[in-house]
């Protein structure tokens, strides 16, 4: 059983709309949620983070966690063709203070000029 | 610039090799991770190190083994390569800052089998 799940897509959004992107997790000890966006050749590269309920805003992206219904959200404003990646969702149980990070497979974004 | 680095980018060796793979950083961070990612695009943690300490250590075949000789260096030493080890195997870093411990990754080398 994954214990990150993600849409692997792909997930086509027309240029200057907003993408969503979803996660869920099974693991309810999980306490620290990430996502990273992996251009293709590239390394995962940390977007947002996310400790508490509720939402998260930085620039064009928008977080969500939701513990209750063990879910995350990504949510990209006014996307921009160089929007278009793998984005990664990855949760984490706080291990004295090491983080071990579980993934989920990634959903592929593309977005439409 | 402040940075995880790795090198070799690319590896390309005969099964049966023994090669191994460094990585460096100098954010000051305590832990240092190592990945693998498979043809699939599954990014999964393989071993992490705090202070030169192993904490983390997934079910990976004994064949890898990893060497931490300070809290910057983290090197991935890998024994009898089979077909099965290509891909892209990622060193990462972190600091607890704010309950939160993000993790920052390097460029990543490509090993491939042949």
């Amino acid at each position: 059983q994954k214990e990150v799940e993600q849409n692997s897509g792909p997930l086509s959004v027309p240029e200057g709309a907003i993408a969503s992107l979803n996660c869920t997790y099974s693991d309810r000890v999980s306490q620290s949620f990430f996502w990273y966006r992996q251009y293709s050749g590239k390394s995962p590269e940390l977007i947002m983070s996310i400790y508490s309920n509720g939402d998260k805003e930085d620039g064009r992206f928008t977080a969500q966690l939701n513990k209750a219904s063990q879910y995350v959200s990504l949510l990209i404003r006014d996307s921009q063709p160089s929007d278009s990646a793998t984005y990664l969702c990855a949760a984490s149980a706080s291990n004295f203070g090491n983080e071990k990070l579980t993934f989920g497979t990634g959903t592929r974004l593309t977005i439409i000029p | 610039d402040t940075a995880v680095s790795q090198t070799p980018k690319y590896l390309v060796t005969q099964m049966g090799n023994d090669k191994s793979i460094k990585c460096e950083q100098n954010l000051g961070h305590d832990t240092m991770y190592w990945y693998k990612q498979d043809s699939k695009k599954f990014l999964k943690i393989m071993f992490s190190y705090n202070n030169k300490e192993l904490i983390i250590n997934e079910t990976v075949p004994n064949r890898f083994s990893p060497k931490s000789p300070d809290k910057a260096h983290l090197n991935l030493h890998i024994n009898s390569l089979e077909l099965g080890d290509s891909a892209v195997y990622f060193c990462a870093s972190s600091q607890e800052l704010d309950g939160g411990n993000e993790q920052f990754f390097g460029p990543g080398t490509r090993l491939t089998v042949l």
